[in-house]
């Protein structure tokens, strides 16, 4: 079956850090992949989606980059954090691009 | 209009009673509706996709009406353990646009 991990759970970093977040996927070939943010108490927004190593389509203008070095590995990254990128941040995959989506657990980012 | 709209809540319904809540959308040619069940701090999990004919599942039950675009979530016989954060997600044109979530809180 398929699963999908996401790490760290928590994470707290002062602000002009840099940041890593990756996703794995396992039990499934080329998925589509995804990063959301919920900032508190409001939706979930599309960051960055992907179809394939290498390619990457970015939704909204910011801070943060995506890559996807591996067919099943989606990395989430900023070279300088701000305080506006706290926020709950979740990866998530489907094959097809219409299908349901399945969310890694989630990190808690705060950035101080 | 919002491309997905719900109402946010809170719904607070006593243990046992019968809940529902609808979600609107903008696109006519969306093609796939799912209902997301989010706690806090968690991550959303699937609760049921929607089809046209409605479905059922076990308490929940789900239905589309594509003429006047909303889908609706009716949940019998409340437990407890249904508090939550119900989102509506709506895929069509190459998107995924999920709604902000109606909050439900399940009183004992």
């Amino acid at each position: 079956s398929q699963t999908i991990h996401q790490w760290p759970a928590t994470l707290v970093q002062p602000v002009g850090s840099p940041l890593s977040l990756e996703c794995t996927v396992e039990g499934t070939s080329n998925p589509n992949l995804y990063w959301y943010r919920q900032a508190a108490g409001r939706g979930l927004q599309l960051l960055f989606y992907s179809v394939g190593i290498g390619q990457i389509s970015s939704e909204v203008p910011q801070n943060l980059s995506a890559s996807r070095p591996q067919d099943r590995q989606f990395i989430l990254s900023s070279k300088k954090l701000l305080l506006s990128d706290s926020g709950f941040y979740l990866c998530a995959w489907n094959l097809q691009h219409n299908e349901k989506l399945f969310f890694g657990s989630g990190t808690q980012l705060s950035v101080l | 209009r919002k491309e997905v709209e719900q109402d946010p809540g809170p719904f607070n319904v006593p243990e046992g009673a019968t809940v529902a809540f609808n979600c609107t959308y903008s696109n006519s040619a969306s093609q796939s509706f799912f209902w997301y069940r989010q706690d806090c701090r968690k991550e959303p999990k699937l609760l049921m996709s929607v089809y046209s004919s409605g479905n059922e599942d076990g308490r929940f039950t789900a239905q589309l009406n594509r003429a006047s675009q909303y889908i609706s979530l009716l949940i019998r016989d409340s437990k407890l353990s249904d508090s939550a954060t119900y989102l509506c997600v709506v895929n069509g044109d190459d998107k995924i646009i999920f709604g902000k979530g109606t909050r439900l809180h399940i009183l004992p």
